[in-house]
């Protein structure tokens, strides 16, 4: 148990599909963010949120679409997606800007196949 | 600007031997570090971090890491390698310019040989 909890662990979508990933965090924090983990790529940062307010945008697709209604809940949308967008998308959560020794904790991630 | 450095794809060792799998680093200011480890299927999970203090920090399932200033490093380490530490290891560092981000290097295989 992370207390970072994503669902689901394992979808498959085709490209015309609409789905959403969903990220919760019982840590208190007030950060949270996506990233993209391909094979043989390094970690992509796609999204940072603090405080509900989106601060980071690292140049992601516009068929991701992040949504945070809260400090402790975190989504992905995902629309007409491409099949170079299979990857484990992981969640995280972290006490945020303004604070010191930030420490970030990750879920188990969602594995995203899209066919 | 920050980054991390993992010179090595994939290191081996022995079950029984001790291990280190190393990274540096390049910040400005005083650099905030961490490691990370991956096992299958799973996501990162935390291991330690240096932020000031002894340059021997200690962390889970018996690694520690040191810090070198001079050489710029914050090497992994421990003394005895079992099986089950076969995993894919991320060293990561804070960007100073955004305390809530964390840069992290391209990861390490650990393949712990029986």
């Amino acid at each position: 148990e992370t207390g970072v909890t994503q669902t689901p662990r394992h979808l498959v979508m085709g490209m015309t599909n609409k789905k959403s990933l969903k990220c919760e965090q019982h840590l208190g924090h007030n950060a949270m963010y996506w990233y993209k983990q391909s094979a043989k790529k390094p970690l992509e940062l796609m999204f940072v949120y603090n405080f509900k307010e989106q601060t980071e945008n690292n140049s992601v697709p516009s068929r991701f679409s992040p949504e945070c209604p809260n400090s402790s809940h975190l989504f992905l949308h995902l629309h007409t997606l491409q099949p170079e967008d299979s990857a484990l998308y992981l969640c995280a959560s972290g006490p945020g800007q303004g604070t010191s020794g930030n420490t970030i904790y990750f879920g188990e991630g969602s594995w995203l196949t899209v066919v | 600007a920050q980054s991390v450095a993992q010179p090595e794809d994939q290191v081996n060792v022995a079950e029984g031997n001790p291990l280190t799998v190393k990274c540096t680093y390049s910040v400005s200011g005083n650099p905030y570090l961490f490691w990370y480890v991956q096992y299958p299927n799973r996501g990162l999970q935390f291991l330690l971090k240096y932020i000031t203090g002894d340059n021997l920090v200690k962390g889970s399932y018996g690694f520690e890491a040191e810090f070198n200033k001079s050489q710029t490093s914050f090497h992994l380490k421990k003394p005895s390698a079992l099986v089950s530490d076969s995993a894919l290891y991320f060293c990561a560092v804070r960007d100073s310019r955004r305390d809530d981000k964390i840069i992290f290097g391209k990861g390490t295989r650990l393949h712990i040989l029986p």
